[in-house]
């Protein structure tokens, strides 16, 4: 069975903290998102990457980077934290094309930013 | 743009009764994918049924299955015989193309099973 893990289910950081995310996934799999999910709006993507120190920019990016130095883990930055960051941060991998598609998802991670 | 709107924040249902789940997309591009995730209380997401644009037969999965309407860009969950492990918090979701394998999601609905 595929496994990703996430490196913290709670987490309470203080506005300014730098905060790290991590995320690990043992299927060798080449594609990883991170989003963030928040009542009322579903899932939304920050991050993704396609292979190691490859990234792209989802839907949500501003105040976030992202760091993949080997294809199995995928970490989150917040470099500056704020309260509008509090939230649940799910992360998910997923194979290269073809069958089967499915995203995998971690346990997340509940973020609160006093 | 793509979007995804599922229009019932919350639903439940008696145990051993049906159930569907409504959905709403719309896209521009031929080629898609549309997605049911499952979200447990306090547990992993999980994919339930997903369903090939260029399928005109509905997917099918045990207890599940889903009435794909591609004109009216509909895509609704069918649950029968629910269950009390079905209750979770259910996720429609949009995939364009094959290797973009980016999804856009829409805000959930909650589906308690009663018993």
């Amino acid at each position: 069975d595929v496994k990703v893990t996430q490196s913290s289910r709670y987490l309470v950081k203080r506005t300014g903290e730098k905060v790290f995310l991590e995320c690990v996934q043992d299927m060798d799999h080449e594609n990883m998102f991170w989003y963030r999910q928040d009542p009322g709006l579903g899932l939304r993507l920050i991050y993704f990457s396609y292979d190691v120190k490859m990234k792209e920019k989802g839907d949500i990016p501003e105040g976030y980077s992202v760091s993949r130095e080997k294809k199995e883990r995928f970490s989150l930055i917040l470099e500056s934290a704020s309260t509008n960051q509090t939230s649940m941060y799910l992360c998910a991998s997923s194979p290269p094309g073809g069958r089967p598609l499915e995203q995998y998802f971690g346990p997340g991670t509940r973020l609160t930013v006093t | 743009a793509q979007t995804v709107t599922q229009s019932q924040p919350e639903m439940s249902v008696q145990e051993a009764e049906t159930v569907t789940l409504s959905c709403t997309y719309d896209t521009s591009e031929s080629n898609y994918y549309l997605f049911w995730y499952k979200q447990p209380p306090s547990r992993q997401m999980i994919l339930v049924i997903r369903q090939e644009a260029y399928k005109q037969q509905n997917a099918t999965e045990n207890r599940f299955s889903v009435n794909f309407q591609k004109a009216a860009k509909s895509f609704s969950l069918k649950i029968s015989d629910s269950q009390l492990g079905d209750t979770a918090m259910y996720f429609c979701a949009l995939m364009i193309g094959e290797y973009g394998n980016k999804l856009v999601f829409g805000a959930g609905t909650i589906l308690r099973v009663k018993s």
